[in-house]
């Protein structure tokens, strides 16, 4: 079974800094998607950034980019400039590519994001 | 596009009621998804469908949950009884589906159940 691990449940940064965020995952399949959603206080879930296994290059998307070690299975978060509505939870999941049916999300236990002004 | 609807938004219950959670999808998908999040255990699926069958209701806690999808545009989730334990927030998700391609999960704003 896949599983995907969060070992910081808090973190915090200062305005306008770059704050990194760990995720690890285990998997014995070799396509898979990794993303990194995001969860205001608002509740809702919040798709931030996607990685396919099989690219090489890392994804980005304006300010957040991802550290994608396929070997080491890590799959972290760079978040550069940091604002005060990214404060949030942050949760890293998982998906095998999958013909046919869609297959479900793995989420990691997530992580507190606090940003001081 | 209104994305996703869940309702109600928030529901308080006493043990041992019945409790119905709604759910929307975005027109056009075929594939939908309930989750539950709590503290303890974080996001986990509960059950997902994919053309109103379901596929995948291995995350089912018990025989006290249920949920159906009668059509392509409405979802339920029934616990019947009711327990304090089944206190949390209940998210529907609802993608398009087929091929190898990515189909992006989009998520509703989630009902918060507290059972007394």
């Amino acid at each position: 079974a896949q599983t995907v691990t969060q070992s910081q449940p808090e973190m915090s940064v200062q305005e306008a800094e770059t704050v990194t965020l760990s995720c690890t995952y285990d998997t014995s399949e070799s396509d898979y998607y990794l993303f990194w959603y995001k969860q205001p206080p608002s509740r809702q879930m919040i798709l931030v950034i996607r990685q396919e296994a099989y690219k090489q290059q890392n994804a980005t998307e304006n300010r957040f980019s991802v550290n994608f070690q396929k070997a080491a299975k890590s799959f972290s978060l760079k978040i550069s400039d940091s604002q005060l509505g990214d404060a949030a939870m942050y949760f890293c999941a998982y998906r095998p590519v999958y013909t046919g049916a869609n297959s479900k999300l793995t989420f990691g236990k997530g992580i507190t994001l606090s940003v001081r002004p | 596009d209104a994305g996703v609807i869940q309702s109600p938004r928030h529901e308080v219950t006493e043990m041992g009621q019945e409790v119905t959670l709604r759910c929307k999808p975005i027109s056009g998908h075929n594939s939908l998804f309930w989750y539950r999040q709590t503290m303890m255990r974080g996001l986990e699926l509960l059950i997902y469908f994919n053309n109103n069958v379901p596929i995948d209701d291995s995350g089912m806690p018990e025989d006290r949950f249920s949920a159906k999808m009668p059509n392509a545009s409405f979802s339920t989730l029934k616990i019947q009884p009711s327990e304090p334990r089944d206190s949390a927030v209940y998210f529907c998700a609802s993608s398009t589906s087929g091929g190898a391609s990515y189909n992006e999960q989009f998520f509703g704003p989630g009902t918060r159940l507290t059972v007394l």
